[in-house]
């Protein structure tokens, strides 16, 4: 899978949006953007992912440049709840049996202040 | 959606002895995935666990230290075997969805070796 780049850490205040960005100048035309995020001694949960277009759900939005080298899941309200390690993960639509398989980075650390 | 449920949430060992970790998910599905997440680190795919044959490890990973089951489309099962300090680890059962689709994670098994 393609490499991404997220920053260490992110804080943000409570109520305010959040934009935490992803770099991945080597995406190919079948992969995949997918975000998880893991709150702490919790299991990896799903966020969002998407492909070319941006994509809205109830827990966020995912912002995809038109290049497709970087995008930023957007949190419009954060709350103390969202405070969590952020994983940006590329999926190849053409690995065959392995597209059902996560490769994480490291992640961003996103604290909330109250 | 898919819910999974991991046996033990955690456990203090031996070194030398052996673990086995229970994963039971609610709905057939084709593969399951183990990952350890050392501490302070990201989630690392071990194994995926296709029933009906054998497992398929990742680079660094091998059956003699951690056995796989399949036995069935709603289970399966990882031992850790020989345990090392080293093995302090959280091990986490997924199963994934297609590249297009999200992933499920169990809430982990949180392992210490002393």
């Amino acid at each position: 899978d393609a490499k991404t780049t997220q920053p260490n850490s992110m804080e943000s205040n409570e109520e305010e949006p959040v934009h935490l960005p992803c770099n991945h100048s080597t995406i190919s035309g079948t992969d995949y953007i997918h975000w998880y995020r893991q709150l702490p001694s919790q299991g990896p949960e799903y966020v969002i992912h998407g492909l070319t277009s941006n994509v809205n759900n109830r827990m966020a939005s995912l912002a995809i440049a038109e290049d497709r080298k970087s995008s930023t899941l957007i949190l419009h309200r954060a709350t103390l709840r969202d405070a969590a390690v952020y994983y940006c993960i590329l999926r190849d639509l053409g690995s065959g049996g392995s597209n059902y398989k996560l490769t994480f980075g490291k992640g961003t650390l996103l604290t909330v202040n109250p | 959606s898919a819910v999974i449920s991991q046996k033990p949430s955690r456990d203090i060992c031996q070194r030398g002895t052996s673990l086995t970790i229970q994963c039971q998910v609610d709905s057939q599905v084709t593969m399951m995935f183990w990952y350890r997440q050392q501490p302070g680190q990201s989630l690392t795919l071990i194994a995926t666990a296709n029933q009906g044959s054998e497992a398929t490890y990742e680079s660094g990973f091998v059956i003699d230290k951690f056995p796989i089951s399949r036995p069935n489309l709603t289970f399966s099962t990882l031992t850790v075997s020989n345990m090392s300090p080293e093995d302090s680890s959280i091990y986490l059962c997924s199963v994934g969805g297609t590249v297009g689709t999200e992933a499920f994670f169990g809430q982990g098994t949180r392992l210490t070796v002393v």
